[in-house]
């Protein structure tokens, strides 16, 4: 099984600014997917994150807003720009399982509380 | 919008009793389900994972999957009170190797 780790664990942020969250993976992987947690709310998918190439995004995610660094097969960045306090959230990453097709291991997640 | 739906709950049953938690998903087309548990505070942990009709057991917990009603359930028995934790359901929709999540129903077991 992969073990992940994010950095930060959490952190409070003033509007206006922008937070870097890293995602580090013990093992070379493919894809790794950049998530949001919004309290009381499913996980909802920011972005897919290959090596070697840019991000694919979904609907209602712009990489302006949250630009994603992958420089190799072991980690990963997610910036959440100018944030406002609708960026509070839990932002996770993840990446699949090799044995178990479709299926995800998630990092711990950054606690992200914006004034 | 593929979407999947879950009873946010949250459901209390007592220690010992059998919890059933139930997710509908609008594609038709899907493959894929799964079950993730996730404390409070902590991150998603797949439990249980299906691909065909009928029934699949793995210690306490079953899932069930009937495609033609488009839902999926899982069923812990003898539940305990470390049961106690928010349980997501995903659903692969045709075409894409992504998993959509439901919000998630609360499950508290009391003593």
């Amino acid at each position: 099984s992969a073990v992940i780790s994010q950095k930060p664990s959490r952190d409070i942020c003033q509007r206006g600014t922008s937070l870097t969250i890293q995602c580090q993976v013990d093992s070379q992987v493919t894809m790794m997917f950049w998530y949001r947690q919004q309290p009381g709310q499913s996980l909802t998918l920011i972005a897919t994150a290959n090596q070697g190439s840019e991000a694919t995004y979904e609907s209602g995610f712009v990489i302006d807003k949250f630009p994603i660094s992958r420089p190799n097969l072991t980690f990963s960045t997610l910036t959440v720009s100018n944030m406002s306090p609708e960026d509070s959230s839990i932002y996770l990453c993840s990446v699949d399982r090799p044995s178990l097709q479709e299926t995800q291991y998630f990092g711990p997640g950054t606690r992200l509380l914006v004034l | 919008q593929k979407e999947v739906e879950q009873n946010s709950g949250p459901l209390s049953v007592p220690e010992g009793a059998i919890a059933s938690l139930n997710c509908t998903y609008s594609d038709r087309g899907s493959q894929s389900f799964f079950w993730y548990r996730q404390y409070s505070g902590k991150s998603p942990e797949l439990i249980m994972s299906i691909y065909s009709n009928g029934d699949k057991e793995d210690g306490r917990f079953t899932a069930q999957l009937n495609k033609a009603s488009q839902y999926v359930s899982l069923l812990i028995r003898d539940s305990q009170p470390s049961d106690s934790a928010t349980y997501l359901c995903a659903v692969t929709p045709g075409g894409s190797y992504i998993p959509t999540f439901g919000r998630g129903t609360s499950l508290i077991v009391h003593p």
